[in-house]
């Protein structure tokens, strides 16, 4: 049972650099999101995707693009690298059909911008 | 804007001592979840709570919604150190929006 997969799960990235996180959940979930996590903040919301095709943009959408191609797949891409996206990062997913269901998560991605 | 507000942030207590978490959101909703998040790992599901006066136990680890109120508590009694981690409450309205977090240190 994979559940919700995040790669790569450590990335050191310079200034202007651009990368992407990448998660796949297997579950077939309709509801994918990602989150940042930064001490003492809590978990913001970053993007998220309620089907293939959609996405829309969370609490925190700034500096990172998405894209749902695909029902399996939620890239999350930083276009140019900041110090301030310093984070962990949480893909999650849930099968989003309002009858209230568990949130999975990945294991998380470590990035830090120098 | 959806606000979720847990507090305290902060909490320390002794083994055995009884203690909640309070749990505020800003918007009608009858879905609210907890998990627990132990140190450099990622997420776990405690509790789903789907509708008003919704009451799930687990434990020593007790959880109520008061959809009314927008209000949700996490009880704990006679905590044991097992049970230091940091718990967050979130509220699903379309998107999934998270409180900040109380980080819970049981001290033997």
């Amino acid at each position: 049972n994979a559940g919700v997969t995040q790669t790569p799960k450590f990335q050191v990235l310079k200034t202007g650099q651009s990368m992407t996180l990448q998660c796949a959940q297997d579950m077939n979930h309709e509801y994918m999101s990602w989150y940042r996590q930064d001490p003492g903040m809590g978990l913001r919301l970053i993007h998220y995707s309620v089907g293939a095709g959609i996405t829309d943009q969370g609490e925190v959408p700034n500096g990172y693009n998405v894209s749902r191609s695909t029902t399996e797949d939620f890239p999350l891409r930083l276009l140019s690298a900041a110090p301030s996206q310093t984070s962990v990062y949480f893909c999650a997913s849930s099968a989003g059909d309002n009858s209230g269901n568990t949130i999975y998560f990945g294991e998380g991605s470590w990035l830090t911008v120098v | 804007e959806l606000k979720v507000e847990q507090n305290p942030l902060f909490l320390s207590m002794q083994e055995g001592k009884n203690y909640t978490i309070y749990c505020n959101y800003s918007t009608t909703s009858d879905r609210l979840y907890w998990y627990r998040q132990d140190p450099g790992k990622s997420l776990e599901s405690l509790f789903v709570l789907l509708s008003n006066g919704a009451v799930k136990q687990e434990g020593r680890l007790m959880a109520s919604l008061d959809t009314k109120a927008r209000l949700s508590t996490l009880h704990i009694t006679a905590a044991v150190h097992d049970l230091s981690a940091t718990y967050f409450c979130a509220v699903d309205s379309v998107k999934y929006i998270f409180g900040t977090g109380t980080r819970l240190k049981v001290l033997a």
